[in-house]
Parts: structure tokens; sequence; C-alpha cells
């Protein structure tokens, strides 16, 4: 079975303070690892695809770098603007029609 | 990227009526749409997983029967919640993908409240 877990659940930076969010994962076979944003009240907005050991993307403030095991966003001086929960998501690459298993988040808060 | 628009973002109902929620995909053709459910503070539990023209694949422990779900073009996707009661209030969040290798891109989310 596909487990997607994060760490940590909450952090606190203050603005300008870099940190790094963690998503390690187990699936039989990873055809593609997926961040997203979720604002409240609001449903998750694309960040970036990886797909294959060694891979980064960045955009903005934010890298997002893929192991074989785990994959961390980086966040580089962050703004109040960038709080928001962060979610990770594995797809496989067989099962029932790949569908996307979620890790339960990081909420983060970029304090003024 | 895609967009996937959700309507109503909001609806209020009294227990035993049934809701129904639209998810549109606006600038591309969804072969696949997914919906999923999320509590205050808690993941996305994908419900169902369907394909246009087929019938909806339910996860285990949703009842078919309650959440029924139509793909019935490349573009348009319904939710219906039959017989709703207080414990389905919940935001329910739509998903669309072109193709199996494709990103998955989600709606802004429906907030139902049942009374």
């Amino acid at each position: 079975e596909d487990q997607v877990t994060q760490s940590p659940e909450a952090l606190r930076l203050q603005e300008g303070e870099s940190s790094s969010l963690n998503c390690s994962y187990t699936v039989s076979g990873l055809r593609g690892l997926f961040w997203y944003r979720q604002d409240p009240g609001k449903g998750p907005e694309f960040l970036f695809t990886l797909y294959s050991a060694g891979e980064e993307k960045e955009k903005e403030r934010l890298k997002a770098t893929l192991t074989k095991k785990e994959s961390f966003l980086h966040i580089t001086a962050p703004k109040p603007e960038d709080s928001a929960t962060y979610l990770c998501a594995v797809q496989a690459t067989s099962g029932s029609a790949r569908q996307l298993t979620f890790g339960s988040g990081t909420q983060l808060t970029v304090l003024p | 990227g895609a967009v996937v628009s959700q309507h109503p973002s909001r609806v209020i109902c009294k227990s035993g009526t049934s809701v129904k929620i639209e998810c549109r995909s606006l600038d591309f053709q969804a072969t696949t749409m997914f919906w999923y459910r999320q509590f205050p503070k808690q993941s996305l539990m994908l419900m169902a997983t369907s394909n246009e023209g087929s019938k909806a694949t339910y996860e285990q422990g949703v009842e078919k029967d309650k959440f029924l779900i139509n793909h019935a073009s490349l573009t348009l996707s319904t939710l219906t919640v039959t017989s709703a009661h207080p414990e389905d209030s919940s935001f329910y969040i739509c998903s669309a993908r072109r193709g199996e290798t494709d990103t998955q891109y989600f709606g802004p989310g429906t907030r139902l409240t049942v009374l």
C-alpha cells in the first residue's frame, strides 16, 4: 500500500527565515510526486511534479527536490503570503486509475 | 495551468434533501475526474473516480447510492448527495486530468452544510 508522510505537521517561520518541508513516501513504483498548495477554504493549487530521483524544480521562493525515499520543499526567504498548507502526493506506476495518495500536509505560517 | 470550476461554492440544505455539485474542466477535456472529501484540518479523502461515459469507481466505505456520480461529458462531472444528513456536511473537492499520466487539477471546492 502506498504511503505518504509529511513533516512537520505545522511550521511557523518569521518572514525571511528559510526552511524545508519533508515528504517521505513508500510506493511500489513511482510515476510522479506532486506538490500542491492549499489555502483555507479552497482547493489545492498545483505547484510541481517530480518524476525521478535527483530532479529539482523551482518556482519563485519554492524549490522541490526528490530522492528515492523522500521529497523536500525548500522555502527561501518566505513571505506572509506563502502561508498555506502544503500537500504532497504520489502517483504509482500501477494500480487503479493511477490515483494520487496524499500526505496529511504541513501547515505553514509565515509571520511578518 | 488548467482551470477546473465547481458550482456551487457553498450550499446549505435541510436534512433529507438532495444536493447536486457540478465540476467542470474549462480549458481541457478531462478523461478522468475525481471526487474528494475533506474534513477540517485533515487531508483529502478520495471518494470516487469517474471516467467519461462509464460508471464511477467508489472507494471502500463510500456509499454509491448516497453519493451519485455522473460523468456525462469530457468537461462535466456531477456529484449528487442524496437524502443528505448533518454528517454529510463537509468540503467536497473535485479534480480533473486529461490522461492517466497527467497532472490532476483541482476545483475550488464546495462547502456543504446540512441542517
